[in-house]
């Protein structure tokens, strides 16, 4: 596709539920990146990938998040026993190269969760 | 610990002035400083990349400034319209590195 490409656009679910997040990158970019932005908040860094592999999950808030990234290109982000503090946007981002090789990020429109 | 600190954290303005938004970064060694605009409900979009060796570039209406030595970058904005209401970004990077760091963002409102 032209942009990156994020499902759904709207979550909501109730605590305790599963939800999956996926990103479709623009293609032939190889960088990856999951953001998290709360209401009026700035960007927090969850995971990137380079290819399939995942050299920084720092950014993970605990064990209930995890993500992959299969073929070099589509990622779903997985939230397990989704509580209320998870609700926020869930922005993912893919870039040709790495940030720290000039490499623009480009943006989808994000994922915004709702746990009731 | 790398951290990327802007300001002012919000900016009201009327249509037709210009402004001034301000980042200051710890990130060292440094590759490049870029300047991502996001509309309400959307994602970031890039405005400029500085790089070690730039001092001013521009984009439009948009010139970013970076004063290496300071690790201090500007973004100034010309003749505001209603539309450059917005959250700005500044995102700074170490070389070779996957991800950046990232500032909360200034929140500009322009008002008719």
């Amino acid at each position: 596709g032209a942009g990156v490409s994020q499902s759904p656009s709207n979550k909501v679910t109730e605590k305790g539920k599963d939800v999956e997040l996926r990103c479709d990158p623009i293609s032939g970019h190889t960088a990856l990146y999951w953001y998290r932005q709360s209401l009026g908040q700035g960007l927090e860094f969850l995971i990137y990938f380079q290819g399939n592999s995942a050299p920084d999950k720092s950014g993970l808030p605990s064990d209930r998040f995890s993500a992959e990234r299969t073929g070099g290109s589509v990622s779903t982000l997985t939230i397990q026993r989704t509580q209320q503090e998870d609700s926020a946007v869930y922005l993912c981002a893919s870039s040709l190269v790495l940030a720290g090789r000039t490499g623009e990020l480009f943006f989808g429109e994000g994922s915004r969760l709702t746990v009731l | 610990k790398n951290q990327v600190e802007q300001s002012p954290q919000s900016l009201i303005i009327l249509e037709g002035k210009n402004c001034t938004l301000q980042c200051n970064y710890t990130v060292s060694p440094f590759s490049n400083l870029r300047w991502y605009k996001q509309d309400t409900g959307r994602g970031p979009v890039s405005l400029t990349i500085m790089t070690f060796s730039e001092n001013t570039k521009s984009n439009g209406r948009y010139t970013a400034t970076l004063d290496a030595d300071t690790k201090q970058s500007s973004l100034h904005i010309t003749a505001s319209q209603l539309s450059d209401s917005a959250s700005y970004i500044c995102v700074v990077s170490a070389p070779n590195a996957g991800k950046s760091t990232f500032g909360d963002g200034t929140t500009l409102t322009v008002k008719p």
